[in-house]
C-alpha cells in the first residue's frame, strides 16, 4: 500500500520563478494538505483541498495556489518567489468521514531553495 | 484550537521510558490531544490520540490528567530510532483538519 508521494525531492529555484509541487495521496485517501515547514520551526497549514476544492486555508499569501485532480492528487504552486519561500513543503492526506480528522499521513516532502 | 506548551529538548537513555510532557491548560470539552513525531528529513508521523481516557498503542501511552489541562506521552522502551521531535496537538475531532504545529520537544536518545 502506498503512502503519500511527493516530488520532487529537492528543487533550487532563483527569486522571482515559480514552482510547482506534486503530491499522490495514500491509496483511499480523499484529502489532500499542504503544509510548509522552515528551518528549526514546525510545519505551518497552507491549504487543503477535498473534492477538488480549497476547502480551508492557512494564513499564507496568493502567491500560493493549489489544485486537486479528480484522482485526489494535488498540486502546490507558488508564484514570484522569495527568499522566504525557501522551506520543506509537506503533502498530507486524510479520508474525510472517518471520524479522525487529526489522523493525518505525511510524505517525505519537498525541499525548495530560492537563491 | 487550544495552543500547547512543551519543554524544547529532552534525553533519554536507551531502554529507558520516555515521559514527554505537554501542557494544554484552554483545551475545549471537545479537543482531543494528539501526539505527531517528526524524525531529520522526514514527515511528521501520527503516533496516538486521546479526549480523556489513557491510551495505549503499538507505539506509545497517552496519559491525560483528570482535569484535562496537561498530557503526557510515554515510549515505553526508548531506542536510538526513538530520536525526533515531538509535537503535542490540539485540535477538535471535526469540521476541519487543519494541525496547529508548535515548536514541539526535541527527544534525544542516548546509547
Amino acid at each position: 500500500d502506498a503512502g503519500v508521494t511527493q516530488s520532487p525531492t529537492h528543487l533550487i529555484k532563483t527569486r522571482g520563478q515559480q514552482v510547482t509541487l506534486r503530491c499522490s495521496p495514500k491509496s483511499g485517501h480523499d484529502t489532500v494538505s499542504w503544509y510548509q515547514q522552515a528551518l528549526g520551526q514546525g510545519p505551518q497549514f497552507i491549504f487543503q483541498y477535498y473534492e477538488e476544492e480549497e476547502r480551508q486555508r492557512g494564513n499564507f499569501p496568493d502567491r500560493f495556489s493549489g489544485h486537486q485532480f479528480p484522482n485526489y492528487s494535488s498540486e502546490l504552486n507558488v508564484n514570484a518567489l522569495l527568499l522566504g519561500d525557501s522551506a520543506l513543503y509537506l503533502c498530507a492526506s486524510s479520508l474525510v468521514g472517518q471520524g479522525r480528522t487529526g489522523e493525518l499521513f505525511f510524505g517525505e516532502g519537498s525541499r525548495l531553495t530560492v537563491l | 484550537d487550544a495552543k500547547t506548551t512543551q519543554p524544547p529538548s529532552m534525553d533519554c537513555a536507551e531502554g529507558r521510558a520516555a515521559n514527554l510532557p505537554c501542557n494544554h491548560s484552554t483545551i475545549s470539552g471537545n479537543e482531543y490531544v494528539y501526539w505527531y513525531r517528526q524524525i531529520h528529513s522526514q514527515g511528521p508521523q501520527y503516533i496516538i490520540h486521546g479526549l480523556k481516557n489513557n491510551e495505549t498503542n503499538e507505539m506509545a501511552s497517552l496519559i491525560i490528567t483528570e482535569d484535562r489541562k496537561s498530557s503526557t506521552l510515554i515510549l515505553p522502551h526508548a531506542t536510538l530510532r526513538d530520536t525526533a521531535v515531538y509535537y503535542c496537538i490540539v485540535k477538535a475531532n471535526f469540521g476541519n483538519e487543519k494541525l496547529t504545529f508548535g515548536t514541539g520537544t526535541r527527544l534525544t536518545i542516548i546509547p
